[in-house]
């Protein structure tokens, strides 16, 4: 699976949206990117996923560029509990194993 | 309830001790996961169950772990002599073998080995 480069940490205004960047140079064309969040003291929560079509749903937007090396998800009006460590993963979808192979991920903290 | 759940959700263990974490996967869900986090880092994974069958077991970090499922629902993660440095959240999800092949995690348990 291609590796991914998120920030370290981000800032966002509560009510703002939250643009959270992700690189994945080396992705394949047969893998998505996923994104999963984890709330202190959570298990991991998935976000959203999206091959190379932009994806909407009711937690985030997921825009993927055209040569898809990148991606960023958007959270379009961040709660104080949004604050999380947000995971940006690239994996073929239907693999034989289906584990995810996690980063650092981006801490995002949400200020009132 | 309809999520994954683990148990216990705290374990403290003496060096040398054995230890069983059990999960408690979604009904029907076909894969079955564990991983390790460490503090500060993110989830590793340590091995995969399709059903019964333990299909990778690649990420399990010696011969003191091992993982078993023996009906294709709950599964038990056993560590065996434990060390200092097995402290860490163990993490279960779950996942069917349609659809988005999403993970759904459960809370972890937080070993700590003293």
């Amino acid at each position: 699976d291609a590796k991914t480069t998120q920030p370290t940490s981000m800032d966002c205004a509560e009510g703002r949206a939250a643009n959270l960047p992700c690189n994945h140079s080396t992705i394949s064309g047969n893998e998505y990117v996923y994104w999963y969040r984890q709330i202190h003291s959570q298990g991991p929560q998935y976000i959203i996923h999206g091959l190379k079509n932009n994806e909407t749903n009711e937690m985030a937007s997921l825009i993927i560029t055209e040569d898809r090396k990148s991606s960023t998800l958007i959270l379009p009006h961040a709660t104080l509990r949004d604050t999380a460590v947000y995971y940006c993963i690239v994996r073929v979808a239907a693999s034989n194993t289906g584990k995810l192979i996690f980063g650092q991920g981006t801490t995002l903290q949400v200020k009132p | 309830g309809a999520g994954v759940s683990q148990s216990p959700r705290y374990k403290v263990a003496k060096r040398g001790q054995d230890v069983a974490l059990r999960c408690d996967p979604i009904s029907g869900h076909v894969s079955l996961f564990w991983y390790q986090q460490a503090l500060g880092q993110g989830p590793e994974f340590l091995t995969y169950f399709q059903n019964e069958a333990q299909l990778d077991k690649s990420g399990l970090p010696s011969d003191r772990f091992f993982a078993e499922r023996p009906e294709g629902s709950v599964s038990t993660l056993k560590i065996q002599r434990t060390q200092q440095e097995d402290s860490a959240v163990y993490l279960c999800a779950s996942s069917s073998l349609t659809g988005s092949n999403e993970q759904f995690f459960g809370p972890g348990t937080r070993l700590t080995v003293l």
